[in-house]
């Protein structure tokens, strides 16, 4: 079975600042997609960015960027320039290519500091 | 476009009673997902629909169930309900439901049974 391990419940980080949410996952699959979600306190999920595990180039999109490690089976997300409206609880999600069922991590809360 | 749609955004039951909760995709969409979200269990899938057919089912008991209509919009319902039944229950649209293609959250449906 796939699992996906988020293991900082909670970070922070200063307004303007960098800072990286890690991830790891097990599966025995080699087609697969990784995603980062954001669920602000709406309880809105919202897509961040997502990695197909066939690329091996790290996704990027504006302000975020994952550091996708496919041996090691990891996958980090970094947040740059920092804004107060990141502040957020963040979702490590897995998907193998051929099915529809996400399975998320445990979550990190994020605040962000003016 | 509109949204992924959920009715109703709040819902207080007592145990033993039965719920039924409603999503509407976004319009084209074929795919409906449901997620179960707690904060001990974090997020779990339940099932997805596909052209009116459950395609996959995650680990829950039988009084779980959902079903879609021909316009693509979704139902589950919970039967004897349980006080661990209270939970967000999200649901996700997407074009076929394949690893390729997003998924879109609605705002969920916040469930609290006394």
């Amino acid at each position: 079975a796939q699992t996906v391990t988020q293991s900082q419940p909670e970070m922070s980080v200063q307004e303007a600042e960098t800072v990286t949410l890690s991830c790891t996952y097990d599966t025995s699959e080699s087609d697969y997609y990784l995603f980062w979600y954001k669920q602000p306190p709406s309880r809105q999920m919202i897509l961040v960015i997502r990695q197909e595990a066939y690329k091996q180039q790290n996704a990027t999109e504006n302000r975020f960027s994952v550091n996708f490690q496919k041996a090691a089976k990891s996958f980090s997300l970094k947040i740059s320039d920092s804004q107060l409206g990141d502040a957020a609880m963040y979702f490590c999600a897995y998907r193998v290519s051929s099915g529809s069922r996400l399975t998320f991590g445990e979550g990190t809360q994020l605040t962000v500091n003016p | 476009k509109a949204g992924v749609t959920q009715t109703p955004r709040y819902l207080i039951k007592t145990r033993g009673q039965q719920v039924t909760l409603s999503c509407s995709p976004i319009s084209g969409h074929r795919s409906v997902s449901w997620y179960q979200q707690t904060p001990g269990q974090g997020l779990q899938f339940l099932f997805e629909y596909f052209s009116e057919t459950q395609r996959n089912k995650g680990n829950f008991p039988g009084r779980f169930s959902g079903r879609q209509f021909s316009n693509s919009r979704s139902e589950m319902n919970v039967s004897t309900l349980e006080l661990g039944d209270s939970a967000l229950y999200l649901c996700a649209s997407s074009l076929v439901g394949l690893a390729d293609y997003e998924q879109y959250f609605g705002p969920g449906t916040r469930l609290t049974v006394t």
